[in-house]
């Protein structure tokens, strides 16, 4: 079935630096790739998000690019600052034929020291 | 609250106890999801409906169920056969081809006595 593959499980860097969260995705139908940010005990939510028809978007400190003959998208956060200390989970869209529900990653724990 | 209302915050249930988690949206999202998030882990699907008075099960249904009579609500029962119910539930909703992505519910944090 469709699968995303999300790495690495945990990510630590020091605080001003860059980190790089990768996804790769099976569904050549995916056309959606979210991604969330879940700060402990709290809901996910929506950070940045990027179309089929689109390589690559930014927004601030956070930027997401996409390769889709290779099917790997990846999240970029520069400056990183403790408050970005949470889980990442990336998402791909599973085609028609299964519904068009999300497919989630693993997830990611970023942390930040400062 | 986001447009997705859960409750009850912290649930607490007894051994061979059903208990049932509400999910109400008014975002008039055709499709909803409930998940179970264990800790350090990721999302894992229970069931998800597209459709009122459908719905499909996903990869951990065993010990749960669920019904959507009404579009803005899809509650999860909890039922004496989840034997390991302790964990952090999460409901979401989204449009039927989810091309906006999930908004997600604050939880219900099920804690076994």
């Amino acid at each position: 079935g469709e699968n995303v593959e999300q790495h690495p499980s945990t990510l630590s860097v020091q605080e001003g630096d860059s980190a790089v969260i990768k996804c790769t995705y099976s569904d050549s139908a995916s056309n959606y790739f979210p991604w969330y940010k879940q700060e402990l005990g709290k809901r996910p939510q929506l950070i940045i998000d990027i179309r089929s028809n689109v390589g690559e978007k930014k927004d601030q400190r956070i930027a997401v690019t996409l390769n889709k003959t290779a099917k790997h998208f990846s999240l970029h956060i520069t400056e990183t600052q403790p408050e970005d200390s949470a889980v990442y989970f990336c998402a791909a869209s599973s085609g028609p034929s299964n519904t068009g529900k999300l497919i989630f990653g693993q997830g990611t724990t970023l942390q930040v020291k400062p | 609250d986001g447009g997705i209302t859960q409750s009850p915050k912290y649930l607490f249930r007894k051994e061979g106890q059903n208990v049932t988690l509400s999910c109400e949206q008014n975002l008039n999202h055709d499709a909803m999801y409930w998940y179970r998030q264990d800790p350090g882990q990721g999302l894992r699907l229970i069931y998800y409906s597209q459709i009122v008075n459908d719905f499909q099960k996903g990869d951990i249904a065993e010990g749960y169920s669920v019904s959507r009579e009404k579009k803005e609500s899809f509650p999860l029962t909890v039922t004496s056969a989840q034997k390991n119910p302790t964990a952090f539930y999460l409901c979401a909703s989204s449009t039927r081809d989810s091309s906006y992505g999930y908004t997600f519910g604050s939880g219900t944090r099920l804690t076994v006595v």
